[in-house]
């Protein structure tokens, strides 16, 4: 395994600018999930993929997120007008289908909006 | 609603000294999966441990253990022996409808400083 891995690690962007973060996941793994993490907070669910269906989104992710997993391989998640309040670690999380439920997490994208 | 809590904000121990973290869980479903991760300042959530909630045995691994009460809603993780490199921030997780999408609910996490 190569490991869950995340593009770009840090990103500072102004307000009002669209981003776009990539992962790429664990090559065998169905299952793709996207958590912000605050600073002193744990991850926070945005959405998550079963091959290239979005199953399920949160209620934080806003209109102004979109997340996509064409080919059931990488995703990307774009904030479009970006917010100061959009500062945050993106993490993505890869998974199978079956088994222990382990979630293989990439190192995130560290996103910070002036 | 389901909710993990981790009441420690951060604990500091010396070196070689055991530490306990604690992580209480609220939730309805009768089929659960508990975990705990390991964030290292890298950033990269590690995974140490998964129970489910029919199987209540203490498990041990090296100097890691955890103790799981039901009772309690509990799933408290100890280090015996800690060392400089278990400095980091750990956390707690709650599956959700019986681990059926993987999709885990967080606490807000311990951050251990363990000081040489």
């Amino acid at each position: 395994d190569t490991g869950v891995s995340q593009d770009p690690r840090h990103k500072i962007t102004k307000r009002g600018q669209n981003v776009t973060f990539r992962c790429d996941p664990i090559s065998e793994h169905n299952r793709l999930y996207w958590y912000r993490q605050t600073l002193g907070q744990g991850p926070e669910f945005l959405t998550y993929f079963q091959n290239e269906a979005q199953l399920e989104k949160s209620r934080l992710l806003s209109d102004r997120f979109s997340a996509e997993r064409p080919k059931g391989s990488f995703s990307t998640l774009e904030i479009q007008r970006t917010e100061q309040g959009d500062s945050a670690m993106y993490l993505c999380a890869s998974s199978r289908l079956t088994g222990t439920g382990e979630l293989f997490f990439g190192e995130g994208s560290r996103l910070t909006v002036l | 609603a389901q909710k993990v809590t981790q009441a420690q904000t951060e604990i500091s121990v010396v070196e070689k000294e055991d530490v306990t973290l604690d992580c209480v869980y609220e939730t309805r479903d009768t089929t659960y999966y508990l975990f705990w991760y390991k964030q290292p300042p890298s950033g990269e959530l590690v995974f140490l441990i998964r129970r489910n909630s029919f199987d209540e045995q203490n498990e041990i691994s090296g100097r890691y253990s955890w103790n799981f009460q039901k009772s309690t809603s509990s799933f408290n993780f100890t280090i015996t022996a800690s060392q400089v490199v278990d400095s980091a921030v750990y956390f707690c997780a709650l599956s959700e409808r019986g681990g059926a999408t993987n999709k885990l609910i967080f606490g807000t996490g311990t951050l251990l400083a363990v000081q040489p």
